[in-house]
């Protein structure tokens, strides 16, 4: 049972433009939403989280919009680079979860310059 | 910066072999965890540590058994590694602030079993 279900598997964007990464919950007692990347021969690294008391955080070219009636989150990667192509996961968490964290299946990002 | 090390990069085991892949880290984290990563399956979560000699299943806990007998130091047993073992096995840590404290991973160790 997939508590996260992440989209698209793969992605090809060019250089300059937007990358938009979908991940969807079922569980409503998640409250910590955070992103991971990865890059090939490296073990993922926090991007950027969000909490449901906000509908959108934005670090630099990057930012999460969080739906929460429709139980949904996004990565969106602005002015996409070369330099971003790697696996993205999403990830949800909450109190009763403990500091365990259930992950979608991950999304590989391919810029093309 | 916390540094999470995994003893090897790469591993080739038989069938029917106990193997341990070995996890350390350097931040005093009280969290440890044992990721298992596959193409289209992301990250699942085998077993998790809060402290040293504790241990809790994680959400694929079979064929797999963990040890933490120091706190740095966090092992991952397979009994009698089979080819579905076959994967990509990743080390993480935390500090127990959760919303504040993200996981750290290790580089994984590509474990193969033939």
């Amino acid at each position: 049972q997939q508590q996260v279900k992440q989209s698209p598997q793969s992605l090809i964007v060019q250089k300059g433009g937007i990358s938009i990464i979908n991940c969807a919950y079922e569980n409503t007692a998640f409250d910590y939403f955070p992103w991971y990347q990865q890059f090939p021969g490296k073990g993922p690294a926090l991007l950027i989280a969000i909490r449901p008391d906000v509908s959108e955080k934005k670090e630099g070219r990057f930012t999460i919009s969080f739906n929460k009636s429709a139980k949904q989150f996004s990565l969106h990667i602005m002015d996409s680079q070369p330099g971003d192509s790697a696996t993205y996961f999403c990830a949800a968490s909450g109190e009763e979860y403990g500091n365990k964290l259930v992950f979608g299946a991950g999304t590989i990002l391919r810029v093309k310059s | 910066d916390v540094k999470v090390t995994q003893s090897s990069r790469y591993l080739v085991k038989r069938t029917g072999e106990k193997v341990f892949l070995e996890c350390v880290q350097d931040m005093d984290h009280e969290n440890m965890f044992w990721y298992r990563q596959d193409p289209g399956l992301g990250l699942r979560l085998i077993y998790f540590s809060y402290d040293v000699k504790m241990k809790e299943k994680g959400d694929i806990p079979e064929g797999y058994s963990v040890s933490r007998e120091k706190k740095e130091r966090f092992s991952l047993i397979l009994e009698s590694a089979s080819t579905n073992q076959t994967s990509m096995y990743l080390c993480a840590s935390s500090s127990p602030d959760f919303y504040n404290s993200p996981l750290h991973f290790g580089n994984g160790t590509r474990l193969t079993v033939t």
